[in-house]
């Protein structure tokens, strides 16, 4: 199983918008709505950021939204602040009945 | 407090063996399926396998299909990773999660292991 496909970087100023991208095929991201996303700052263990392409579980910010179409999956994070300064993954469920990763994603908050 | 913390990391040879376990607290365990992902130095998160709420269906990352397997205690609330013939390539910070909501929504702080001569 491949790794999705991420941007290695993307970068925003401080109350800007930013769009991270997630590309499968129809054998994951484009086969089933089982799309997730994790914030994971340096040395700590990620964090569940979004479910099933665009809910946000309890406690995570509605700065933060995802959504899909067609093999693409996309976060969006809008009005950026420093604290989400970042490494991003996407995930989806696969055809195989495993997940799989993106290669995920550095934000710079400038 | 939803709790997952993982032990059994070290240092082992190629071709070596290491147990990995995760102490799950907080949560009724037998409930919910878990999932192991590790993520070697400076690289990414990798799904490595999963197992179902009483232990009868597993699932494995092709690469490591055949060397690792995954239990669970229920009894004991407690998820295992059996480490078999470790390459270099196995060296990653292993993490243990919850399935959850479609992800994963709880994880450990992770166990370190390295596989050298």
């Amino acid at each position: 199983q491949s790794a999705l496909t991420q941007p290695a970087s993307v970068s925003g100023s401080p109350g800007q918008s930013i769009t991270i991208s997630c590309t499968g095929t129809s054998s994951d991201v484009g086969g089933y709505n089982y799309v997730s996303w994790y914030q994971q700052h340096p040395g700590k263990a990620p964090k569940f950021m979004i479910y099933d392409v665009s809910n946000r579980p309890s406690g995570v910010s509605n700065r933060f939204s995802g959504s899909k179409s067609g093999n693409t999956a996309s976060l969006t994070i809008s009005g950026l602040q420093a604290e989400d300064e970042a490494d991003y993954y996407c995930s989806s469920y696969t055809s195989s009945y495993t997940w799989v990763f993106g290669g995920g994603t550095k934000l710079t908050v400038l | 407090e939803v709790q997952l913390v993982e032990s059994g990391g070290g240092l082992v040879q190629p071709g070596g063996s290491l147990r990995l376990s995760c102490a799950a607290s907080g949560f009724t365990f037998s409930s919910y399926w878990m999932e192991w992902v590790r993520q070697a130095p400076g690289k990414g998160l990798v799904w490595v396998s999963r197992i179902n709420t009483d232990g009868s269906t597993t699932r494995y990352a092709d690469s490591v299909k055949g060397r690792f397997t995954i239990s669970r205690d229920n009894a004991k609330n407690t998820l295992c990773l059996q480490m078999n013939s470790l390459r270099a390539e196995d060296t990653a910070v292993y993490y243990c999660a919850r399935k959850n909501f479609n992800g994963m929504d709880v994880w450990g702080q992770g166990t370190t292991v390295t596989v050298s001569s």
